[in-house]
This record gives structure tokens, C-alpha cells and sequence, in this order.
């Protein structure tokens, strides 16, 4: 079947702006994972999804983000008031359990002016 | 997971030179994943280790979990300019999977 997907692949949006981003994982996956990947870092933990509900978001770094899983398959990870700081690659993973393989998407590049 | 520490950071090699890269915690780990990410793409699983002493192959590929399961070792054998890329490892221990940043191996032809 098909991979992880995420959509839109690049984003430029102003400083201010709210934006969405989306995430489909593999068909069921009960494990959904949201990490952000600055140039010549590693990736950087966000939240994860066990079902619908979120198990840890201790990644997220201010109130300005928040992400949702509401039907445990599609996700959707939510910046307001954006900064330039928030640019980076926003990559999403699924697994058939936690713990398991993660299977990544090609990632979100949003850019902040 | 327990963030684990992972040297070098960087290596550069010639092609058909052995590349090694190694990851050290403080802790026991339950246990370890490898990835590897091509330049613009996005990480790859390759391998999981989660018995102690464990050892994988795949290919040119050798995966090593320590007898403690504090350590893990990726072993590449004659190098290919296919290899270019960085290579993770991370802990998955309840979920949560921190990523260092990895080692970056280039290859010169």
C-alpha cells in the first residue's frame, strides 16, 4: 500500500499567520509521531499519537502548537501566530505499534517570512 | 527514549574504505534503531536490536548491540558512494524517540 504521506510539501507563510499541516500515515498504524528537522540537525521530537489520543507531547515547544488525531488515522499538526523560528522541515513517521519501525513522510518545508 | 550519544559526527572516507559509527548511553537501553537519511530525503529505517550481544547483517552492513546494552556499533564494509548520508540512532523506550544528529558520512569517488 502507500507510504506516509503529508501535504502541502512546501509552505511559505508570514510572520503571524496560522497554518495546518497534514499527515496520513500508513493504513493502520496505530502510532502517529510529529518531529521538525532544522539544516544539519537531527530530528526533533514533537508529540505522539497512540490512537486518536496524544501519549506524549513533551516535544512541542511553546501553546502555539497543538495537533489533533481525532478519527486515530489522519493527523494534523497546528501552528498559530507563526515565527520565523518555526521554519524548518516537519516530518511525520508511523508504526504498526509503538515502539515498532517508523516509516517517515517526505516532510512539510515550511518557510516563515 | 534516553537520548543516546553517537560519534563521530562527521566522516569522510574513500570509496572501498570500512566506515564505522558508534552510539554510547549512560543507561541500558531496551532497545536501539537505526536510520539512515539521504541528503533531502527522509529518514529510512534500516535495522532494530533488542537482544544483548546482538549482531545483523545486511549486506555490506554490520549492526552490533552491546553484551550491556548500553552501546551499538553500524558497520560499513567497502564503502559505495551509494553510502552518502546520515546515519541515526535512537532508543523507541515508551514512545518517545529522540534523535541526536547522527553521523554524516560523505564518500569521495
Amino acid at each position: 500500500g502507500a507510504g506516509v504521506s503529508q501535504t502541502p510539501s512546501n509552505k511559505v507563510t508570514e510572520k503571524g499567520k496560522y497554518v495546518e499541516l497534514r499527515c496520513d500515515p500508513i493504513s493502520g498504524h496505530t502510532a502517529l509521531y510529529w518531529y521538525r528537522q532544522s539544516l544539519g540537525q537531527g530530528p526533533e521530537f514533537l508529540i505522539y499519537f497512540q490512537g486518536t489520543g496524544a501519549a506524549d507531547d513533551s516535544g512541542l515547544p511553546n501553546d502555539r502548537f497543538f495537533a489533533v488525531r481525532p478519527e486515530g488515522s489522519v493527523s494534523t499538526l497546528k501552528i498559530q501566530r507563526t515565527e520565523r523560528g518555526d521554519s524548518a522541515v516537519y516530518l511525520c513517521a508511523s508504526s504498526s505499534f509503538v515502539g515498532n519501525e517508523q516509516f517517515f513522510g517526505p516532510g512539510t518545508r515550511l518557510t516563515v517570512l | 527514549g534516553q537520548q543516546v550519544m553517537q560519534i563521530p559526527q562527521y566522516q569522510h572516507v574513500q570509496e572501498g574504505e570500512d566506515f564505522t559509527t558508534y552510539c554510547n548511553s549512560s543507561t541500558t537501553l531496551s532497545n536501539i534503531q537505526w536510520y539512515k537519511q539521504r541528503p533531502g530525503g527522509h529518514p529510512v529505517f534500516l535495522i532494530q536490536l533488542v537482544k544483548s550481544g546482538e549482531v545483523k547483517k545486511q549486506k555490506r552492513l554490520t549492526f552490533q548491540f552491546g553484551e550491556a546494552k548500553k552501546n551499538s556499533s553500524l558497520h560499513i564494509t567497502a564503502t559505495q558512494t551509494t553510502d552518502v548520508g546520515t546515519y541515526f540512532c535512537i532508543n523507541t523506550n515508551a514512545g518517545k524517540s529522540t534523535f541526536g544528529d547522527g553521523t554524516t558520512l560523505t564518500v569521495k569517488p
